[in-house]
């Protein structure tokens, strides 16, 4: 069965420069999230998008901007980064029906 | 209170018994529950869903719901070594559009 891609996988970027991250949700869900997963952290909610509107935010800093496209894939915008901005970054999709959520194998960002 | 909160653990287990995870919430509100199974550096995997008081059980795996105590558990029947990860439960925030929110996960060790 087809299942979440992130892409990339891995990115090391300089503090202050910018990054993004792309999301594939699973074909025929309608909505996508992004979750922020720091070292011995749970995953934290950041923004959803439900058929290409914001549905949702959480505590997405306001570096960060998100959008969802016509094909419903969704990009993470992240600028000025900062060291603390290092994490693991999970795109999860779900279908609206029955609320379960898919993760994505995740973009783990390192920032120097 | 937290809203969802875990025994953090660890717990540790031999091979082949029962694991057991709890979980409590603060939401009266909250209709659905999830729980997800994480290896170290890995995405969260969906493992079971429950909406309903009473238990659900899919092979090993059997999560119970009790809305009246705001409880629910997960046990891991003939706990194999392969089960060692951490467990998260999860439970959508009531009128948020289903944004998870995580309890701290706990880690499970099974000694062979």
């Amino acid at each position: 069965a087809a299942g979440v891609i992130q892409s990339p996988r891995h990115l090391i970027k300089e503090k202050r420069e910018t990054a993004t991250l792309k999301c594939y949700p699973i074909p025929r869900h309608d909505t996508v999230y992004w979750y922020q997963q720091g070292p011995g952290q749970d995953p934290q909610f950041l923004i959803s998008f439900y058929e290409k509107m914001q549905s949702d935010k959480g505590s997405i800093p306001d570096r960060f901007s998100a959008q969802q496209f016509s094909d419903y894939h969704s990009e993470l915008n992240m600028s000025s980064l900062e060291l603390g901005d290092s994490a693991l970054y999970f795109c999860a999709s779900s279908s609206g029906r029955n609320n379960e959520q898919f993760f994505g194998p995740g973009t783990r960002l390192t920032v120097l | 209170q937290k809203e969802v909160e875990q025994n953090s653990g660890p717990l540790s287990v031999p091979e082949g018994a029962i694991a057991s995870l709890n979980c409590t919430y603060s939401d009266r509100g909250s209709q659905s529950f999830f729980w997800y199974r994480q290896y170290s550096g890995k995405s969260p995997e969906l493992i079971m869903s429950i909406y309903s008081n009473g238990d659900k059980e899919d092979g090993r795996f059997t999560a119970q719901l009790n809305k009246a105590s705001q409880y629910v558990s997960l046990l891991i029947r003939d706990s194999q070594p392969s089960d060692s990860a951490t467990y998260l439960c999860a439970v959508p925030r009531t009128g948020s559009n289903y944004k998870l929110t995580f309890g701290k996960g706990t880690l499970l060790t099974v000694n062979p």
